[in-house]
C-alpha cells in the first residue's frame, strides 16, 4: 500500500526559515515524480512542484519558481519543501502528492502539513 | 499555462439528484483531466482520471465525459457523502499542474 506520511504541523515567525517533509513507503520511490499542492485557508488547490527522487531533477510551478526549494532523499525515502525566509502569506496547508503510473495526476496524497506564519 | 475554469462555483442541491458539474480548459488538455473530492478537514481524493475512469474504490455513482476543452463530472444519485468540493486538473501540459478553482456541493 503506498502511503505519504508527512511531518506534523508548524508555526514560525516571518522571516524564520522552515522545512517540511513527506516520506513514501510501499513503493519504488526513486521511480516516481513526488512534490506538493498548497491550499490556502478557504481556498482551492495549488501545485507548486515536483520532484524525481531518481535523479533530483525538479519541476515548479512558475508562481512558486525562486519561493519554495524542492528535494528528495532517495536513501531515506523523502521528500522536503523548504523555505528561507517566511511571510504571512505561506500559512496554508501543504500537501505532498505522487504522480500516478506513467501519468501527472494525482492518486496519492499525504495528510497534510499545516504551517502558521504569524508574529 | 492552462487555466481551468469551474462552474458552477457552488451548487445547491438535495439527496437522491442527479448532478453535472463542470470544467472548461483556456486550451485542449485530450484526455489528461481528473477530478477530485475534497471533504473539509480531508486532503482530496482522486475519483476520476484521463477523463472517464474511476479510480480505485469510487462509486459507479461517479461518472466523467468530455473532450479536448469542455468536460463535465456527473453524480447520478447524490447520497449524503458527497456534499463536498470538486476540484478538476489537467496534467497534459506540464509543468504546471492546473487545478479548476472548485465546485461546492451544498444541501
Amino acid at each position: 500500500e503506498v502511503q505519504l506520511v508527512q511531518s506534523g504541523a508548524e508555526v514560525r515567525k516571518p522571516g524564520e526559515s522552515l522545512k517540511i517533509s513527506c516520506e513514501g513507503s510501499g513503493y519504488t520511490f526513486p521511480s516516481y515524480w513526488i512534490g506538493w499542492v498548497r491550499q490556502m485557508p478557504g481556498k482551492g488547490l495549488e501545485w507548486m512542484g515536483v520532484v524525481y527522487p531518481g535523479d533530483s531533477d525538479v519541476k515548479y510551478s512558475p508562481s512558486f519558481q525562486g519561493q519554495v526549494t524542492i528535494s528528495a532523499d532517495k536513501s531515506i525515502r523523502t521528500a522536503y519543501l523548504q523555505w528561507s525566509s517566511l511571510t504571512a502569506s505561506d500559512t496554508a496547508m501543504y500537501y505532498c502528492v505522487r504522480f500516478g503510473d506513467h501519468t501527472a495526476m494525482l492518486p496519492y496524497w499525504g495528510q497534510g502539513t499545516r504551517v502558521t506564519v504569524s508574529s | 499555462e492552462i487555466v481551468m475554469t469551474q462552474s458552477p462555483a457552488a451548487l445547491s442541491v438535495s439527496p437522491g439528484e442527479r448532478v453535472t458539474l463542470s470544467c472548461r480548459a483556456s486550451q485542449s488538455v485530450s484526455r489528461y483531466l481528473a477530478w477530485y473530492q475534497q471533504k473539509p478537514g480531508q486532503a482530496p481524493r482522486l475519483l476520476i482520471y484521463g477523463v472517464y475512469t474511476r479510480a480505485t474504490g469510487i462509486p459507479a455513482r461517479f461518472s466523467g465525459s468530455g473532450s479536448g476543452t469542455e468536460f463535465t463530472l456527473t453524480i447520478s444519485s447524490l447520497q449524503s457523502e458527497d456534499f463536498a468540493v470538486y476540484y478538476c486538473q489537467q496534467y497534459d501540459k506540464w509543468p504546471p499542474i492546473t487545478f479548476g478553482q472548485g465546485t461546492r456541493l451544498e444541501i
